[in-house]
């Protein structure tokens, strides 16, 4: 089975702007969150998704959304770039999701904002 | 905010010797799990372990939990190079709308000396 896959892996983009994340998950999960990883603020959760339905928030300003496809698949969005952005984002997808199960993390996209 | 906190920031070992981490979470739980974040990529779950348990195995890991002191230990016997990783429990934590996410310490960074 394929794992978690993430795109783009790296990205480089100026404050203000906005930004889309991809995320596919494990064939038959469907159940995908998403977390940003910084060195101050160790993972945070920032939503989860599952059956086209956001599941579950994290405390985050409404910059950040998401959404999820009808194949499961998960794209999330941030507007208005600002430098403390930038982090990696890592998403991982659950059979039945939510925080009882274990979840499969993507290689993560490491997004700069300069 | 953080649910879990592991200790000790950081370990240091040679090849062989076993080493010892530890997580201490502030509110009841369901489970309690562990991942393994090789250098800024993604998670890997390593094991899972729910409330009503008190020790479980996997390989040359073994993990406790303790609910009436809040902790958990996980115990790598025998550690090889290909350890060397940062460590993290998570624990499932409600969220104001009732919900459960999974919520991560700020994690053990190990390091196996050859």
């Amino acid at each position: 089975k394929a794992g978690v896959t993430q795109t783009p892996r790296y990205l480089i983009k100026t404050r203000g702007q906005q930004v889309t994340l991809s995320c596919s998950p494990i064939s038959g999960h469907r159940s995908v969150s998403w977390y940003q990883q910084t060195p101050g603020q160790g993972l945070q959760f920032l939503f989860e998704y599952f059956s086209e339905t956001q599941r579950n928030k994290g405390n985050f300003p409404g910059r950040f959304s998401g959404r999820q496809f009808s194949n499961s698949r998960s794209e999330m969005n941030v507007s208005t770039l600002e430098l403390g952005d930038s982090a990696l984002y890592l998403c991982a997808s659950s059979l039945v999701g939510g925080a009882f199960y274990e979840q499969y993390f993507g290689p993560g996209t490491r997004l700069t904002v300069t | 905010s953080q649910q879990g906190e592991e200790d000790p920031q950081a370990l240091s070992i040679q090849e062989g010797e076993n080493a010892t981490m530890n997580c201490s979470y502030k509110t009841s739980i369901n489970n309690l799990q562990w991942y393994r974040q090789n250098s800024g990529r993604g998670l890997v779950h390593l094991i899972l372990i729910r409330s009503n348990e008190r020790e479980k195995h996997s390989g040359r890991l073994r993990v406790t939990l303790d609910t009436s002191k809040k902790s958990s230990s996980l115990l790598i016997t025998a550690s090889r190079a290909a350890d060397t990783a940062s460590y993290f429990c998570a624990t499932d934590a409600k969220s104001g709308a009732g919900s459960y996410q999974l919520t991560f310490g700020k994690g053990t960074k190990l390091s196996v000396i050859p």
